[in-house]
């Protein structure tokens, strides 16, 4: 059974940081590209960056181009977003999801940045 | 970037019935168009890629077609669990962008 599985979400003020993962498993992860998704609240996806399989190739939405950090670690398993210079536009679920048409969704985790 | 538009916004349809959908991108993006379900509270579903091709499992009442700039999802016989918002999203370009969804309740 495929699992993507977030953490690393919660409150920050403006101008903070959080590193979210993403722990991915039965499914070859290395092979495939992953991506970073986010939904503020009452509002429609938007795919905020994706990372090749090998690391080679990586994008981000203007919104989040140079503050926001997408990388893997695929001996881990593992997706990763840092997040800086976090804003209140920002708040939102973050998903993980997997190759470009996103065959597989995690649970989300929740950024809320407030002061 | 490319944008996607979704028509109707709402469509109410009674159980049984069969909902149309329509998107719309603003440039071609070949066929690489897929089409997501979103119940309250839950990730978005994965339906349909390549434009057509049902996801693993996806009953047979769901259908997509359509490539270039016009798309089309189709549920033949609405069924409760079938309520919801859908959305479609190009993947043929980066930034990949989603159009803003039609929600599908009952009549």
């Amino acid at each position: 059974e495929v699992q993507l599985v977030e953490s690393g979400g919660g409150l920050v003020k403006p101008g903070g940081s959080l590193r979210l993962s993403c722990l991915a498993s039965g499914f070859p992860f290395s092979i495939y590209s992953m991506n970073w998704v986010r939904q503020a609240p009452g509002k429609g996806p938007e795919w905020v960056s994706s990372i090749s399989s090998d690391s080679s190739y990586i994008y981000y939405g203007d919104s989040v181009k140079g503050r926001f950090t997408i990388s893997r670690d695929n001996a881990k398993h593992s997706l990763y977003l840092q997040m800086n210079s976090l804003r209140g536009e920002d708040t939102a679920v973050y998903y993980c999801a997997r190759d470009d048409y996103g065959i597989d969704w995690g649970q989300g985790t929740l950024v809320t940045v407030s002061s | 970037e490319i944008v996607m538009t979704q028509s109707p916004v709402t469509l109410s349809v009674s159980p049984g019935e069969r909902a149309t959908l329509s998107c719309r991108a603003s440039q071609g993006v070949s066929s690489s168009l897929a089409w997501y379900q979103q119940k309250p509270g839950q990730a978005p579903r994965l339906l349909i890629h390549g434009a057509s091709t049902r996801a693993t499992g996806l009953p047979a009442r769901f259908s997509g077609s359509g490539s270039g700039t016009d798309f089309t999802l189709t549920i033949s016989s609405l069924q409760s669990e079938d309520f919801a918002v859908y959305y479609c999203q190009q993947y043929n370009n980066w930034p990949f962008t989603f159009g803003p969804g039609t929600t599908v309740d009952i009549k």
